[in-house]
C-alpha cells in the first residue's frame, strides 16, 4: 500500500537561507508523486510533480525536489527562502487503483523569519 | 477559467442540522472529489467521482452524502451534523493524478 511521510511537523527558516521540507513515500510499484502549497486560509496549489521522467523536478516560486528511489525520499528545497513562502506544504503519492485518489501527508508548516 | 468553486466560504450550523455544499468546475474534468482537512491530519477523502451519475466511497465516508448529478458540479451533503464534522473541507477536480483544488469552505458544527 502507498503511504507518505513528512518528517517535520514545522520547520523554520530564516529569510535568505535555504529551504528542506523532508518527505518519505512507500509504494510498491514506481509512484506519481506531488508537492501541493497552502497558504494561510487559501486553497491547495500544486508546486510540482513527478511521474517517472527526469528525477529532479523543478516548480513554481524555485521549489525543486529530487527523487531517490534507493531512500524512497521525494524532499523538497528552495536556495533562498521568500517571506512569501511561508504557508503548509503537503507531500502527495497517487495512490492509483480508484482513478485519481490521492494519499496527503500531514503537512509541514515553514516559518520564515526576516 | 474560474477553475474550482465552493459555495457557501463559511458556515455555522447546530447539531442535526443539514446543508449542503456546492462545488463546480469548469475545466470539463471527468473526476471530482471531496476532502475534509483536520489540524495536523493532512486532507481525507470524503466521497469521490469518476464521471456524471457516478460517485464512490473514499476514507471517512460515514455521516456524509453525495451527487454528481451534472458534470461540473459535485454537491456534498450533511443529513444531520455532528461537532466532529466541524472542519475545512475541499473540493478537487482532475483529469488524470494531477488535482485542482477550490478555496474550502469553514464549516463549524456547534
Amino acid at each position: 500500500a502507498q503511504s507518505v511521510t513528512q518528517l517535520d511537523s514545522h520547520v523554520s527558516v530564516s529569510e535568505g537561507t535555504p529551504v528542506l521540507l523532508r518527505c518519505n513515500y512507500s509504494s510498491s510499484y514506481s509512484p506519481s508523486l506531488f508537492w501541493y502549497v497552502q497558504h494561510p486560509n487559501k486553497g491547495l496549489q500544486l508546486l510540482l510533480k513527478y511521474t517517472s521522467a527526469a528525477t529532479l523536478v523543478k516548480g513554481i516560486n524555485g521549489f525543486e525536489a529530487e527523487f531517490k528511489k534507493s531512500e524512497t525520499s521525494f524532499h523538497l528545497t528552495k536556495p533562498s527562502a521568500h517571506m512569501s513562502d511561508a504557508a503548509e506544504y503537503f507531500c502527495v503519492v497517487y495512490k492509483g487503483g480508484s482513478q485519481g485518489n490521492l494519499i496527503f501527508g500531514k503537512g509541514t508548516k515553514l516559518s520564515v523569519k526576516p | 477559467n474560474a477553475g474550482v468553486t465552493q459555495t457557501p466560504k463559511f458556515r455555522v450550523l447546530k447539531t442535526g442540522q443539514s446543508m449542503t455544499l456546492l462545488c463546480a468546475q469548469d475545466m470539463n474534468h471527468e473526476y471530482m472529489y471531496w476532502y475534509r482537512q483536520d489540524p495536523g491530519m493532512g486532507l481525507r477523502l470524503i466521497h469521490y467521482s469518476v464521471g456524471e451519475g457516478t460517485t464512490a466511497k473514499g476514507e471517512v465516508p460515514d455521516g456524509y452524502n453525495v451527487s454528481r448529478l451534472k458534470k461540473q458540479n459535485f454537491l456534498l451533503g450533511l443529513e444531520s451534523a455532528a461537532p466532529s464534522q466541524t472542519s475545512v473541507y475541499f473540493c478537487a477536480s482532475s483529469l488524470i493524478n494531477e488535482q485542482f483544488f477550490g478555496p474550502g469552505t469553514r464549516l463549524t458544527v456547534l
